[in-house]
């Protein structure tokens, strides 16, 4: 069974410090790694995916498969990011299945 | 952004009655996936569809819960009869085999469950 753990449900940080929020998962094949983001008053939307290896809004994750972790990092956190963050996993191939894990919120103070 | 449409987008209703979630997503997706979200369990799918056939439904925690996708344009979620626990919020969420691996969701209902 596949599996995705976010251990901190809460998460805070003053504006300007660096921001990483964690995730680990279980699964015994290659699975594919995402990370959704939901503002305030708005829908959950896709903010990168592993295999991009993208940067977006300054966030950037990098897949550690000898960890089985997938953390989201940003250098230096903006009043913009609070939000709620998930990590999700699909096994890949033709299963378009996500299991997500339950959320970090994040709290960006000024 | 007007992907995924859904109705009602507040729903309160009283133990035992019958509760039907509706979503109408834009065509061009061949997948239509509808997730509950809750404090305590996060966001769970329920089950999936492909080309309006259901998929894995392994995620529909009992047998009060239902769920139709009678064309590609329209899908319902019923729940009867409904109990308190299952008041949260429901996401309906499209995807595409052919466009990329990524998830579209819609704005949720929030159904409670009095």
């Amino acid at each position: 069974a596949q599996r995705v753990t976010q251990p901190e449900k809460l998460l805070s940080v003053f504006k300007g410090a660096p921001v990483e929020l964690k995730c680990n998962y279980s699964y015994s094949g290659s699975p594919e790694l995402f990370w959704y983001v939901q503002y305030s008053r708005q829908r959950l939307q896709l903010l990168l995916r592993h295999i991009s290896r993208e940067s977006i809004k300054g966030f950037t994750a990098d897949l550690n498969k000898g960890e089985t972790s997938f953390h989201l990092k940003k250098p230096f956190a903006q009043e913009e990011d609070s939000a709620m963050y998930y990590c999700a996993l699909r096994s890949g191939g033709s299963n378009y299945k996500l299991t997500f894990g339950k959320g970090t919120l994040l709290t960006v103070n000024p | 952004d007007a992907g995924v449409i859904q109705s009602p987008r507040h729903e309160v209703t009283e133990m035992g009655q019958e509760v039907t979630l509706r979503c109408k997503p834009i065509s061009g997706h061949d997948y239509l996936f509808w997730y509950r979200q809750t404090m305590m369990r996060g966001l769970e799918l329920l089950i999936y569809f492909n080309n309006n056939v259901p998929i894995d439904d392994s995620g529909m925690p009992e047998d009060r819960f239902s769920a139709k996708m009678p064309n590609a344009s329209f899908s319902t979620l019923k729940i009867q009869p409904s109990e308190p626990r299952d008041s949260a919020v429901y996401f309906c969420a499209i995807g595409s085999g052919t466009k990329g691996d990524e998830q579209f969701f819609g704005p949720g209902t929030r159904l409670t469950v009095l």
